[in-house]
């Protein structure tokens, strides 16, 4: 059960573009298209912002997309605001009937 | 509107026991998975439990597994965790977590703190 892998950090500019990668196995991210990811604020909840790999939320900005590829997994935040700046996770149901989150990734609005 | 409120936190010395509650409401609350997350203090999410909506299906991350059980009434619309033979390091937040096209709700966390 070893954590997926993303960037410790990400940073970009407001308007700018910015991407997310996570890296894990074919036992979890390679094995289902249940990949979710997650925002942070500091002393908040988490908050899910993508399921099934690619869906959004109702309420969640359409700003932010998802997709997978193999063993992968990538979220994209256009038009950055400053409002985006938290942490973000991304998740995957295993072949063990468990989940898995990854290390997590600090966003930063310049 | 979906609320999930988590109880039962609080200091415990190593070895002891512990059991946190998360009362649920406004949804089917048998009908859903329900999972706990954990968060130690400046640390990543990590999954710790899950249920199925009867309760007959569970699972746990290695690091608990034998010291923790995961268990709902869904009777009350609440879920349970018993935390057994705590550790240090299972100092935490603990979330608990509608599993619905992801963990699409959350409580608020409760903060559990193993210490002598």
């Amino acid at each position: 059960q070893s954590a997926l892998t993303q960037p410790a950090s990400v940073s970009g500019s407001p308007g700018q573009s910015i991407t997310i990668s996570c890296t894990g196995t074919s036992s979890d991210i390679g094995a289902y298209n249940f990949v979710s990811w997650y925002q942070q604020h500091p002393g908040k909840a988490p908050r899910l912002m993508i399921y099934d790999v690619s869906n959004r939320p109702s309420g969640v900005s359409n700003r932010f997309s998802a997709s997978k590829s193999g063993n992968a997994a990538s979220l994209t935040i256009s038009g950055l605001q400053a409002e985006d700046e938290a942490d973000y996770y991304c998740c995957s149901y295993t072949t063990s009937a468990t989940l898995v989150f990854g290390t997590g990734t600090k966003v930063t609005v310049l | 509107e979906v609320q999930l409120v988590e109880s039962g936190g609080g200091l415990v010395e190593p070895g002891g026991s512990l059991r946190l509650s998360c009362a649920a409401s406004g949804f089917s609350f048998s009908g859903d998975w329900m999972e706990w997350v954990r968060q130690a203090p400046g640390k990543g999410l990590v999954w710790v439990s899950r249920v199925n909506g009867d309760g007959s299906s569970t699972n746990y991350a290695d690091s608990v597994k034998g010291r923790f059980t995961i268990s709902r009434d869904n009777a009350k619309n609440t879920l349970y965790l018993q935390m057994n033979s705590l550790r240090v390091e299972d100092t935490a937040v603990y979330y608990c977590a509608r599993d619905r096209d992801g963990l699409a709700s959350w409580g608020q966390g409760t903060l559990v703190t193993v210490s002598s």
